[in-house]
């Protein structure tokens, strides 16, 4: 299995409808998650982080179940500006600081 | 005020080529990385720096060779570089927690 890994989609989603991807993790000592956005042809930047109670930010939920090993993107009310790729992000937080990050899942908003 | 600033953005060059990428942050963070990112958008650590002292180096070849002057700069030098080497490379900064990670904007690399 994977360290991280997530469906590379491209998800086709009409503006305006909601969307959700998820993220497993292999490793179940990893301590924080977080969801970073990359836009084409520039750097990844981090999007919010995944917290075990769940959290939201405006439009986009991220959730994270620890049982499963997964961690879940929500964006409700999609904008033509929300295309990117979703990068899922693991932090082990160990002695080697590993940070792993999957390989991205596009998605793609169509007016 | 640009936080992590790497130079040149564009860079191409001839097969068996040396080449340096320069990296500097502002951001006051102790750790510094450099990414690889491929043409199947994969983004793959390659070294993590923590206040100047090497704490990843992952499988990469020994070609690849990391310099961190001090904690703000962490340079990345390829020696006799091949066509496999193209790529984007990403330096990036962050607290030692690795939480927000903030990335440089990039350089292109295309060897020929």
């Amino acid at each position: 299995r994977k360290e991280v890994e997530q469906d590379p989609g491209p998800f086709n989603v009409p503006e305006g409808a909601t969307v959700a991807f998820n993220c497993t993790y292999s490793n179940s000592a990893s301590q924080s998650f977080f969801w970073y956005r990359q836009d084409c042809r520039k750097e990844p930047k981090l999007l919010m982080s995944v917290y075990s109670s769940g959290n939201e930010d405006g439009r986009f939920t991220a959730q994270l179940n620890r049982a499963s090993q997964y961690i879940s993107l929500l964006i409700r009310d999609s904008k033509l500006s929300d295309s990117a790729t979703y990068l899922c992000v693991v932090n082990l937080m160990n002695r080697d600081d590993k940070i792993i990050f999957g390989k991205g899942t596009r998605l793609h908003i169509l007016p | 005020d640009t936080a992590v600033s790497q130079t040149p953005k564009y860079l191409v060059t001839q097969m068996g080529n040396d080449k340096s990428i320069k990296c500097e942050q502002n951001l006051g963070h102790d750790t510094m990385y450099w990414y690889k990112q491929d043409s199947k958008k994969f983004l793959k650590i390659m070294f993590s720096y923590n206040n100047k002292e090497l704490i990843i180096n992952e499988t990469v070849p020994n070609r690849f060779s990391p310099k961190s002057p001090d904690k703000a700069h962490l340079n990345l030098h390829i020696n006799s570089l091949e066509l496999g080497d193209s790529a984007v490379y990403f330096c990036a900064s962050s607290h030692r927690d690795g939480n927000t990670i903030y990335f440089g904007e990039g350089s292109w690399l295309t060897v020929v």
